[in-house]
């Protein structure tokens, strides 16, 4: 099974400033045949079910602002919130849909 | 608009069954590759199952492999998860998800809201 590992598991940040959240995979989720990484990111609000940000590691899902971007390559990915807003107190989780099982992070928790 | 509603959660003896339906709506249901995920309560996010846009392959993780089934009715949009042997570890809230793609090996771009299921004596 690949592992997904998140850092950190939670940050305080202020309004308006940058949020940055890593995701290392125990095994890279690069396919090399359509050079695509299967990684994804979710965020999830309390009472919410997930809601996808980031596929493909650095796609943004239509109408996800654009202050949120996803990078990395193989085994090591980066959320970043550009610009905290209010609303972006939540939990992020990265997700890898290489392989079965199709694991998650264990979600780090992002307050203001 | 793409919408999910689960239902058929409920409280459930260990050991017990259950079955969980998924009614789908607002896209081409048959064009999609569908699953089940679940999150125990004050936990992260499990990936239970996934099921291709036909209903022909299938997957599941190893917690539920030989107790659950997954499967489809694209005549009816509605989406199944059949729980067997159900244990105390399965409490969890269930989320009924929509791949971005026809084939498994795809992200989730849509969850439900989710039904609670509590296995219990």
């Amino acid at each position: 099974d690949i592992v997904m590992t998140q850092s950190p598991d939670s940050l305080a940040v202020s309004l308006g400033e940058r949020a940055t959240i890593n995701c290392k995979s125990s095994q890279s989720v690069l396919d090399s045949s359509s050079n695509k990484n299967f990684l994804a990111w979710y965020r999830q609000k309390p009472g919410q079910p997930p809601k996808l940000l980031i596929y493909w590691a650095s796609t943004r899902e239509y109408g996800v602002p654009d202050r949120f971007s996803g990078s990395g390559s193989g085994t090591y990915f980066t959320l970043t919130i550009s610009s905290l807003q209010a609303e972006d107190v939540a939990v992020y989780y990265c997700h890898q849909y290489y392989s079965t099982p199709h694991t998650f992070g264990q979600g780090t928790k992002v307050e203001i | 608009e793409v919408q999910l509603l689960e239902s058929g959660g409920g409280l459930v003896q260990p050991g017990g069954s259950r079955r969980l339906s998924c009614a789908a709506s607002g896209f081409a249901f048959n064009t999609y590759a569908m699953g089940w995920g679940r999150q125990a309560p004050g936990k992260g996010l499990e990936w239970i199952s996934d099921i291709s846009d036909s209903g022909d392959t299938t997957y599941y993780a190893d917690s539920v492999k030989g107790r659950f089934t997954i499967s489809r009715d694209n005549s009816k949009n509605t989406l199944y998860l059949q729980m067997n042997s159900l244990r105390d570890e399965d409490t969890a809230l269930y989320f009924c998800a929509k791949k971005g793609c026809s084939r498994t090996r795809c992200y989730t771009n849509c969850w439900g809201q989710g039904t609670l299921v509590t296995v219990s004596s």
